[in-house]
């Protein structure tokens, strides 16, 4: 069974503070994985998709990574903004279902 | 991309009521898509629909009933609901191949009473 689990379920950071999110996933036939940034009333807004293990991209304080069987989202030193819930997805082949982890709440200190 | 827009934003409604969500989006995709949001819980796929097509049912049931009347609209059409179904209801659109990146709305806020 396709399916997406998230790493850790909240996080507290100081400002300044590096950390890693983690999303394992195992799906049959990876067509993408998905990362979002979400505050609260709010709908999912788009970060990064990744399509093959190795791929790396990056935005501002924000790189997303992607292994066989899971991806980071590393934040480097945060700022109180980048506080929100991270969500991962992915979507795989044959389907049009992008199935999603429960997110990491992060919130950053000032 | 800011391209997908939800009305209304919020919603209460009683458990008697009929009511509709509507969702359209600008961005030129064919495929659009009804997830529920619940707290602790990861979104949940409703409906799918591919150049109007419903192409996934979630298991979701009868009281609600999606309506596709083209790739740009999407509505979700809501009859004596419970109270377990309030919550966040997000709309979001792709192109529909494999592996496009899928784009929400800010959802509706439903709340049943």
């Amino acid at each position: 069974e396709d399916q997406v689990t998230q790493s850790p379920e909240a996080l507290r950071l100081q400002e300044g503070e590096s950390s890693s999110l983690n999303c394992s996933y195992t799906v049959s036939g990876l067509r993408g994985l998905f990362w979002y940034r979400q505050d609260p009333g709010k709908g999912p807004e788009f970060l990064f998709t990744l399509y093959s293990a190795g791929e790396e991209k990056e935005k501002e304080r924000l790189k997303a990574t992607l292994t066989k069987k899971e991806s980071f989202l590393h934040i480097t030193a945060p700022k109180p903004e980048d506080s929100a819930t991270y969500l991962c997805a992915v979507h795989a082949s044959g389907t049009y279902k992008y199935i999603f982890g429960t997110g990491t709440r992060l919130k950053v200190l000032a | 991309e800011t391209g997908v827009t939800q009305t209304p934003r919020h919603l209460v409604m009683g458990m008697t009521n009929k009511k509709s969500l509507k969702c359209e989006q600008h961005l030129g995709h064919n495929a659009m898509y009804w997830y529920k949001q619940s707290a602790k819980k990861p979104l949940e796929l409703m409906f799918v629909y591919n150049f109007k097509e419903q192409t996934e049912n979630n298991s979701v049931p009868s009281r609600f009933s999606p309506e596709c009347p083209n790739s740009s609209h999407l509505f979700l059409h809501l009859h004596t609901l419970q109270p377990e179904d309030s919550a966040l209801y997000l709309c979001a659109s792709s192109s529909g191949e494999g592996g496009n990146t899928i784009y929400f709305g800010e959802g509706s806020w439903l709340t049943v009473v």
